[in-house]
């Protein structure tokens, strides 16, 4: 079984903050790690999809890193804002195929 | 183009009833998977279709079980309903690699009484 780890549980930042969260993985067997943001009422939404050791990808204010020698990924939100508000997931298919692990996400709550 | 479609949104049943949930994937898309969310539990894989064949499975009892149809629609249905099933069952479609992304339907909210 393949166990994907996420921390912080929850995170209370201002405005403006600039944050990370932590997402980690058995760093055997790995294929990749994904990304969601899953806000409340809506679907989740993917972020990244990443494969490759050092990979960095980045998408406005957000981006992650990967390091599957130590099976972890960080996800920064750089000057947080209330709309960045929402769980984010992190996961990785143990094998090949669409099945995915999901860590337990980190709820960020963006205060105004 | 359309995303990905779950019906019905919500539905209450009684322990003991069986229940259908419905999911159609975006065009072109091959698989579909199927997750729990729960509380207590979080995001857990329950199977994956591709082309029709179910490909891979987790750790869910025999009551769980699917199918996919030569369009790529699936259907999931789980008998013998329990107070624990009570959750919301998300779809995801995907291109065939397991290092694209899931798009997520808006889930079906099932309600065991």
């Amino acid at each position: 079984i393949l166990n994907v780890e996420q921390s912080p549980q929850s995170l209370h930042v201002q405005e403006g903050d600039s944050t990370n969260f932590t997402c980690s993985f058995p760093s055997s067997n790995f294929y990749a790690l994904h990304w969601y943001r899953w806000e409340t009422a809506k679907s989740p939404e993917a972020l990244f999809v990443m494969t490759l050791n050092g990979d960095e990808k980045k998408k406005g204010r957000i981006s992650a890193t990967l390091n599957t020698k130590e099976g972890y990924s960080y996800l920064y939100i750089k000057g947080s804002q209330p709309e960045d508000s929402a769980t984010y997931l992190c996961a990785s298919p143990p094998k090949a195929g669409n099945m995915l692990t999901f860590g337990g996400g980190t709820r960020l709550m963006v205060k105004p | 183009k359309a995303g990905v479609t779950q019906t019905p949104r919500y539905l209450i049943k009684t322990r003991g009833q069986q229940v259908t949930l419905s999911c159609s994937p975006i065009s072109g898309h091959r698989s579909v998977s199927w997750y729990q969310q729960t509380p207590g539990q979080g995001l857990q894989f329950l199977f994956e279709y591709f082309s029709e064949t179910q490909r891979n499975k987790g750790n869910f009892p025999g009551r769980f079980s699917g199918r996919q149809f030569s369009n790529s629609r699936s259907e999931m249905n789980v008998s013998t309903l329990e107070l624990g099933d009570s959750a919301l069952y998300l779809c995801a479609s995907s291109m065939a690699g397991w290092n694209t992304e899931a798009f997520f339907g808006q889930g079906t909210r099932l309600t065991v009484v």
